[in-house]
């Protein structure tokens, strides 16, 4: 009964390798988000959707492109990776409800050797 | 821009200690504001949170109080366990065009000696 589920929970590839990582989430909610954290814990938004529409685009290179199938999927595709881009990253969801708080998956730890 | 400040970790106290966690925040509009937690190798949780000015969110003995005049929102416990070895984030989250943007502050690592 996974709110937030997201696969895989670690990913270990070679730089200039493409990959993905997906999310899904059975909350019914409209709003789904992407955030990267750092080796120092700092989390930061990288995209948000709504509806399956792009809302927030944080200024992310544009090798990263996010894919909203459905509005209970936010995929994340990587292309070209890059060392800086190890992190974990972190799919989250939302009610529309500005008081509504964020419901997180358990991250995808991204490793690039 | 909207953001928040809370203070720089780690924290180390002995169990039974109280607990205080700073938090600032900048914003335009009248956002929400929560705490999450992060235990090792877990996603966030929500700890507890707050929608408008001087509510108090409350969850497995921590408060925090929505303090409009001085823009804060710090976490205290009275007695602190072992168990709640962690990060902390203070968030807050205010509308953004057709939804809401969570912005989270930079973390803070506490450990609970017994």
């Amino acid at each position: 009964d996974t709110a937030v589920s997201q696969t895989p929970k670690y990913l270990v590839t070679q730089m200039g390798n493409d990959k993905s990582i997906k999310c899904e989430q059975n909350l019914g909610h409209d709003t789904m988000y992407w955030y990267k954290q750092d080796s120092k814990k700092f989390l930061k938004i990288m995209f948000s959707y709504n509806n399956k529409e792009l809302i927030i685009n944080e200024t992310v290179p544009n090798r990263f492109s996010p894919k909203s199938p459905d509005k209970a999927h936010l995929n994340l595709h990587i292309n070209s990776l890059e060392l800086g881009d190890s992190a974990v990253y972190f799919c989250a969801s939302s009610s529309d409800r500005v008081e509504a708080e964020a419901f997180f998956g358990q991250g995808t730890r991204l490793t690039v050797v | 821009g909207n953001s928040v400040t809370q203070m720089e970790g780690p924290v180390t106290l002995s169990e039974e200690a109280f607990l205080t966690i700073n938090c600032t925040y900048t914003a335009t509009g009248y956002p929400s504001l929560f705490w999450y937690v992060q235990y090792p190798g877990e996603g966030l949780q929500l700890l507890l949170k707050a929608t408008k000015a001087d509510d108090k969110g409350s969850n497995k003995g921590f408060e925090a109080t929505y303090r409009k005049e001085t823009t804060s929102f710090h976490l205290e416990k009275g007695s602190v366990q072992v168990s709640d070895s962690a990060v902390y984030f203070c968030a807050l989250s205010d509308r953004y065009s057709s939804a809401s943007k969570i912005i989270f502050g930079s973390g803070t690592r506490l450990s609970i000696r017994p």
